[in-house]
């Protein structure tokens, strides 16, 4: 069974600094890795998606995640955070082509402060 | 307007009520998703459709219906509500894509209050 899992519930950094927000996956095949955000009040909304090629991807607002086959990781990445980047954050797997269903990790809280 | 519409957007309601939440999409696409989502617990699947004859339960199907009306509208139903269905409800859609490579898109949530 495919499953995700954001060892952190909240990351906090300082305007301006790198941020990383963490997640591991499991599935029994390839992986589609996807990352949403949720700002207060709102729907999520799509950031990036790994199907396969270059191990880094580039997303919306200036976010990346980099794909590590051996560790089974997709780390969301950004080189300077800024305070409207606070949110919650859900790292998604959905398994291959045959996957049906996106299962959701629990969800990692972003703040940054000014 | 939003691609994906969810109605109502808030309710209060009591045990054993019937509850019905609806979404309805623009963005033309054949697969719509229910999740809800807690706090802790990231978005769970409740069921989906990816036509309007084929549904199937997802995760936590117990003590909910659905109903694909049109490829456009997909209500969740919760035919005798109870307390711990209070949460946030959110009805999503997705193009397949090449390989299934599709993301999903998510209306605005409905939040349900059971009292």
């Amino acid at each position: 069974a495919q499953s995700v899992a954001q060892p952190e519930d909240q990351v906090n950094v300082a305007e301006g600094n790198p941020l990383t927000v963490k997640c591991t996956y499991s599935v029994s095949g390839n992986p589609y890795l996807f990352w949403y955000v949720q700002y207060p009040n709102r729907g999520l909304q799509f950031l990036l998606k790994y199907i396969t090629g270059d191990n880094l991807v580039k997303g919306s607002y200036g976010f990346e995640a980099e794909f590590n086959k051996s560790q089974t990781s997709f780390h969301l990445k950004k080189p300077s955070a800024l305070v409207s980047d606070s949110a919650l954050y859900f790292c998604a797997v959905r398994d291959g082509p045959g996957g049906f269903k996106t299962i959701f990790g629990a969800g990692t809280r972003l703040f940054v402060k000014a | 307007d939003a691609d994906v519409t969810q109605t109502p957007r808030n309710r209060i309601t009591k045990t054993g009520k019937r509850i019905m939440l609806e979404c309805s999409q623009t963005k033309g696409h054949d697969r719509m998703y229910w999740y809800r989502q807690d706090p802790g617990l990231g978005l769970r699947l409740i069921y989906y459709s990816f036509d309007v004859k084929d549904i199937n339960k997802g995760e936590i199907s117990d003590g909910y219906s659905v109903s694909r009306q049109a490829q456009a509208k997909f209500s969740l139903s919760l035919e005798s509500a109870i307390p711990n269905q209070t949460a946030l409800y959110f009805c999503a859609t997705s193009d397949p894509g090449t390989h299934n490579t599709g993301e999903l898109f998510f209306g605005e949530g409905s939040r349900l209050t059971v009292l």
